[in-house]
């Protein structure tokens, strides 16, 4: 059974600074691995998808990697604005889809 | 992006009603949907998958006769919370997988409270 750890659960960091936030996976044998943003109180929102055959993707100030044979992925936030304050999750597509329980981020100005 | 509808966004009712909320995908075709449950400062919890045309796939310890999932159309999944007691309270939330590019959407959830 597919089991997605996020690390760190919280982060608090100074707006302007780089980040980033890990997720690994325990079964290689994935379709894609998305990255969600979950305001409080709200759905969630996709931010990037990155497929079992790409190694990363990038929006904006978002770059997201993924290295299977190691079941690890990392969301890279550049340039950190009090904006992004906010809850991201991974979601790794197998059999099933699994979260992780997300990583809280709180960008102070 | 793609948008998923869901509705409503908040709903409260007396104890033994039952609730309906629906989940649409309102610019693609969604033949996988599903329903989650979060609880307060929690991560999702999957509570089924919802497979257009066919019996819902229920995960372990969610009541099936409790949660009945009707998924008759593309665009088209409902969540019925029946006999709704207190407990039942939660934020649900529904995905509907777009098959053309694997990507999952969101709706915004809908916040159930039961008196």
């Amino acid at each position: 059974k597919q089991e997605v750890t996020q690390i760190p659960a919280a982060l608090s960091v100074p707006e302007g600074e780089n980040l980033v936030l890990n997720c690994s996976f325990t079964d290689s044998a994935i379709y894609n691995l998305q990255w969600f943003r979950q305001d409080p109180g709200k759905g969630l929102t996709s931010l990037l998808l990155i497929q079992s055959s790409q190694r990363e993707q990038t929006s904006g100030r978002l770059n997201a990697s993924l290295d299977k044979s190691s079941g690890r992925s990392t969301l890279y936030i550049a340039a950190s604005q009090p904006g992004d304050s906010a809850t991201y999750l991974c979601a790794v597509r197998g059999n099933d889809m699994r979260f992780g329980a997300g990583t809280r981020l709180t960008v102070k100005p | 992006g793609a948008v998923v509808s869901q509705h409503p966004s908040r709903v409260i009712c007396k104890s033994g009603t039952s609730v309906k909320i629906e989940c649409r995908s309102l610019d693609f075709q969604a033949t996988t949907m599903f329903w989650y449950r979060q609880f307060p400062k929690k991560s999702l919890m999957l509570m089924a998958t919802s497979n257009e045309g066919s019996k819902a796939t229920y995960e372990q310890g969610v009541e099936k006769d409790k949660f009945l999932i009707n998924h008759a159309s593309l665009t088209l999944s409902t969540l019925t919370v029946t006999s709704a007691h207190p407990e039942d309270s939660s934020f649900y939330i529904c995905s509907a997988w777009r098959g053309d590019t694997g990507e999952l959407f969101f709706g915004e959830g809908s916040r159930l409270t039961v008196l």
